[in-house]
């Protein structure tokens, strides 16, 4: 059974440096791309990036570019989502996802991971 | 923002069939890209409905159905029921972006 098991709900001050993780089970890791999806308070779902974990290939969308940083450690199949200095807005759900060898549709998903921001 | 546009909120009766919109461009429908939609309950991860404009993964019941034209897509659901009640979001790929691409999200409620 294909699972992304994400790590837990996170409070942090301002400034503060966050990693968060995916950890990949029941599939072959290194043969799918990650993608990580942002959705704000009562807001919409938006693409911030995604990653192979086979050759560490990663793109961002361009809003996220600069902000974040994705990578993956396919030695225990898990991706990351890293901030350096986290700001207020960043307080959102974060979702993992995994697209579809053949086409572009997320078909698995993580529970999601709640970022708090705040002084 | 999002380059896909898709109505705030739909309602409905139970049994009545509502269907959303996904208004999107020729960097991704109208280049040839599918779209996909999602259901996302209150407080849950977004759940595939339809991928590949028109096309049911195992257990979506066949209430749910997609199409896309142009640089259109829409989702249907027919004989609403009180479980429907989500937010739906269409999905697709945009060549200007390189990435993927999220609609802005319809709240569908049964009245």
């Amino acid at each position: 059974e294909v699972q992304l098991v994400q790590s837990g709900a996170e409070v942090k001050k301002p400034g503060e440096s966050l990693k968060i993780s995916c950890k990949g089970s029941g599939y072959r890791f290194t043969n799918y791309w990650i993608g990580w999806v942002r959705q704000m308070p009562g807001k919409g779902l938006e693409w911030m990036g995604s990653i192979y974990p086979g050759d560490s290939d990663t793109r961002y969308s361009p809003s996220f570019q600069g902000q974040v940083n994705i990578s993956a450690d396919k030695s225990i199949n898990t991706a990351y989502l890293q901030w350096s200095s986290l700001k207020a807005s960043d307080t959102a759900m974060y979702f993992c996802a995994r697209p579809t060898v053949w086409g572009s549709q997320f078909d698995y998903w993580g529970q999601g991971a709640l970022v708090t921001v705040s002084s | 923002q999002s380059v896909l546009t898709q109505p705030p909120s739909v309602s409905g009766a139970p049994g009545q069939r509502v269907t959303i919109s996904c208004t999107g461009s020729s960097s991704n429908f109208g280049a040839g890209y599918d779209v996909h939609w999602y259901q996302q309950l209150p407080g849950t991860a977004p759940k595939l409905l339809i991928y590949g404009n028109n096309n049911r993964p195992s257990g979506v019941p066949d209430r749910f159905s997609g199409s896309k034209s142009g640089t259109s897509a829409s989702l249907a659901i027919s004989g609403l029921q009180a479980e429907d009640e989500a937010d739906y979001y269409c999905q697709s790929y945009d060549s200007s972006l390189s990435g993927y691409v999220f609609g802005t999200g319809t709240k569908v409620t049964v009245l």
